[in-house]
C-alpha cells in the first residue's frame, strides 16, 4: 500500500458542486500539503499544515479551504467548483530536522475536470 | 520574483548521452534546501535528489548529480548516459522558511525527450 494515499484518483464533477479530495498518510508526518499542478505552470501550493492545530495558506488558496482532522489525514474541499479548478491536485507529506531534508512524499494525484 | 526558474520548457537527448537540467533559485535565507523530481507520463512524482545550502559537496545519485553553484544560485541536474525511461517531466524545487515554517517551492518543469 502506498505510504501516501489520495481519494478519489479522478473525479469529473458539474461547476457549483462541492467537492473534497481526501489525504491520508502512514508515515507519521506532522508536516502535510495540497499542491496543485496546471500544464506550463509546475506544483503551486493550495495549503499546508505542520500539525493538527496549524492550517496555513498557500500560494493560490482561494476558492479552496482544508480540514487536518488527524495526524494522518489531510482533507481539501472545493465549496463550489468552477472549471479553473480542473487540475491535478497532490497531497504530499514531509519531516524535517536531524536527518530530515524536508523531503516531499506525494501521493499519486487526484485529476479533478470541472465541467 | 519567481523563486525557481526553469528556463528550458522542453529538452531532447539522444540515448547515452549526457544532459543538463538548468535552475535557478532566489532566496535571502541561508539554510535552504533543493530538490529535483521526475514526473513521468503516469504521473507520479519521484524524488531524484537533494541538496543543502550548506553542503560542501555537489550531490549525486546514481545517473544523477546536482551541479550546485552557490553564488549563482543555481542548481542544475545532470544526467549522465541518458536512457529512454528518462522521459519525463523534471521539477526542481526549494525548501526555504524560517525555524519550523517551511515550504518547498517548485518550478515549471523541463519536458526531457530521450532519442532512440
Amino acid at each position: 500500500d502506498a505510504d501516501v494515499t489520495q481519494t478519489p484518483r479522478n473525479r469529473i464533477t458539474k461547476t457549483g458542486k462541492r467537492i473534497m479530495l481526501e489525504c491520508s498518510q502512514t508515515k507519521g508526518h506532522d508536516r502535510m500539503y495540497w499542491y496543485r499542478q496546471d500544464p506550463g505552470l509546475g506544483l503551486r501550493l493550495i495549503y499546508y499544515s505542520f500539525d493538527v492545530k496549524d492550517i496555513n495558506k498557500g500560494e493560490i488558496s482561494d476558492g479552496y479551504s482544508v480540514s487536518r482532522q488527524a495526524q494522518a489525514k489531510f482533507s481539501l474541499s472545493l465549496e463550489s467548483a468552477i472549471p479553473n479548478q480542473t487540475a491535478l491536485y497532490f497531497c504530499a507529506t514531509s519531516d524535517f530536522g536531524g536527518a530530515n531534508t524536508g523531503e516531499l512524499f506525494f501521493g499519486e494525484g487526484s485529476r479533478l475536470t470541472v465541467l | 520574483a519567481q523563486k525557481i526558474t526553469q528556463t528550458q520548457p522542453g529538452m531532447f537527448v539522444q540515448e547515452k548521452e549526457a544532459v543538463t537540467l538548468d535552475c535557478t533559485y532566489d532566496t535571502s535565507d541561508p539554510s535552504y534546501g533543493l530538490f529535483w523530481y521526475k514526473q513521468p507520463s503516469s504521473g507520479e512524482m519521484i524524488f531524484l535528489i537533494y541538496q543543502g545550502s550548506y553542503d560542501q559537496q555537489n550531490a549525486t545519485e546514481g545517473r544523477y548529480s546536482l551541479n550546485f553553484q552557490k553564488a549563482r544560485k543555481s542548481a542544475n541536474l545532470v544526467i549522465s548516459a541518458s536512457q529512454l525511461g528518462d522521459s519525463a517531466m523534471y521539477f526542481c524545487a526549494m525548501r526555504e522558511g524560517a525555524g519550523g515554517y517551511q515550504k518547498v517551492t517548485f518550478g515549471i518543469g523541463t519536458k526531457l525527450q530521450v532519442i532512440p
